[in-house]
Formats: C-alpha cells, structure tokens, sequence
C-alpha cells in the first residue's frame, strides 16, 4: 500500500510556463513533506522542505503548496527552464521515523 | 557532487549470490542510509546507522545487512540473491541522528545492480 503517490510518470512543460507537480498521501500522522529533484547517474538532491504547520513554503522559482485536508501538496516551477528536466520526488513522513517516497514524477521542460 | 561516494557503480551477479555495496559518507557527517529503488518504484528506506550503531530499520530483508565501520563508512551486504532484488540502491548522508534532519540528507550516485 503506497502511502506517498506520484499520480503522473511524466510531465512536459514549455520553457517559461509554469511546472507543476503533485503528490498525494495517505498518512494523517506525516507533518513533514519534502521534494526531491534527480539527475540521470545521480542520486537524489533535496529540493524544498514544508512542515504541516504550514501551507506555503518558497524558494526562488519553487514553492511548495500543502493541503492538509486534502493530504495534497504540489510543488511549483516558475518559469520553468530546460535544466529542471529531472525526475522529481516527493516524500513525507513523521518528524521522528523514516521517510516514505513517491515513484517519482519525470518533468521535461522544452524550449 | 554531493561528497558521498559509492562503490562499485554497477554490479552485475547471478541468482544465489552475495554481494557488498561500499559507501563513504560526507566528510562529517555521521549517519548513513540506505535506500532501494526497483524499476518504477519510489525510494525505499532500508536501514540507517549513525556513529556505529544501527538507528532505525525499514523495509530491509532478512537476507540484508549493513554495518557502519569505525570510519564512519558503511556496507550492505545482499545475500543469497533474487532476480527482484535487482535495482539502485542508494546511500545518504547527514551529520545528524534524527530522521528529523531530513533536508540534509545527501545522496550518493547509487550503485546500480543486476541479478541475473
């Protein structure tokens, strides 16, 4: 039973439009949220962070929105640029046990 | 570069076998993890160490271990091997104990395995 779900395998975007990603959860007890971005022959690299006591967090050209009744976050790409093409991660947990993963959502930005 | 090395970079093998994954964390840092990522998976949270000592446990077979050495590095060891436990499998790093200190994780490349 996935807990942390990436609907989308892939996402096509136009350089300068908006990217935006999204990741559904199903454990109420998960109060911290992450994404990450990964490189091919890479491992994961830490995006952003948002912790449940609040809705919107942002940094630079990403922001990360989280629904907590919705047990819903999405994370938001403006303007997208053709070095974000990556698979992005999504994961989440209790602030004191391990983090559960998403499959992972690959973004390419077009020119 | 994110200062965490693992070795080898791929790894081919035969059903029945054994295996050992090296990582070296960042310089500093003194927990590793472990993850697994089969083919269309997410990351699956194996084990983590932290100073020597194993700090919490995931989804990690019986036919797994790992240590952390006195170095701070660390080994997985997969033993007699399956065809599905082919996939990456990834080590990070953190100078923290907490799974709190999720945003400083840093991952290795991972090392890619093969079961055949």
């Amino acid at each position: 039973d996935q807990q942390v779900k990436q609907n989308s395998p892939s996402l096509s975007v136009q350089e300068g439009r908006i990217s935006i990603l999204n990741c559904d959860y199903t454990n109420s007890m998960f109060d911290y949220f992450l994404w990450y971005k990964k490189y091919p022959a890479e491992g994961p690299t830490f995006l952003i962070s948002i912790s449940s006591i609040k809705d919107k967090n942002e940094d630079g050209r990403f922001t990360v929105f989280l629904n907590k009744s919705a047990k819903h976050l999405s994370l938001h790409i403006v303007p997208s640029q053709p070095g974000d093409s990556a698979v992005y991660f999504c994961a989440a947990g209790p602030s004191d046990d391990k983090l559960i993963f998403g499959t992972g959502t690959r973004l390419q930005v077009f020119p | 570069d994110s200062g965490v090395t693992q070795t080898p970079k791929h790894l081919i093998t035969a059903t029945g076998q054994r295996v050992t994954l090296r990582c070296s964390p960042r310089s500093g840092d003194l927990s590793v993890y472990w993850y697994q990522q089969s083919l269309d998976q997410g990351l699956q949270f194996l084990i983590q160490y932290y100073n020597g000592e194993e700090r919490a446990k995931g989804n990690i077979l019986e036919r797994f271990s790992a240590q952390q050495f006195p170095d701070l590095h660390s080994e997985l060891n997969l033993s007699s091997l399956e065809l599905g436990d082919s996939a990456l499998y990834f080590c990070a790093s953190s100078v923290g104990e907490g799974l709190a200190d999720y945003n400083e994780q840093f991952f290795g490349p991972g090392t890619r395995l093969t079961v055949l």
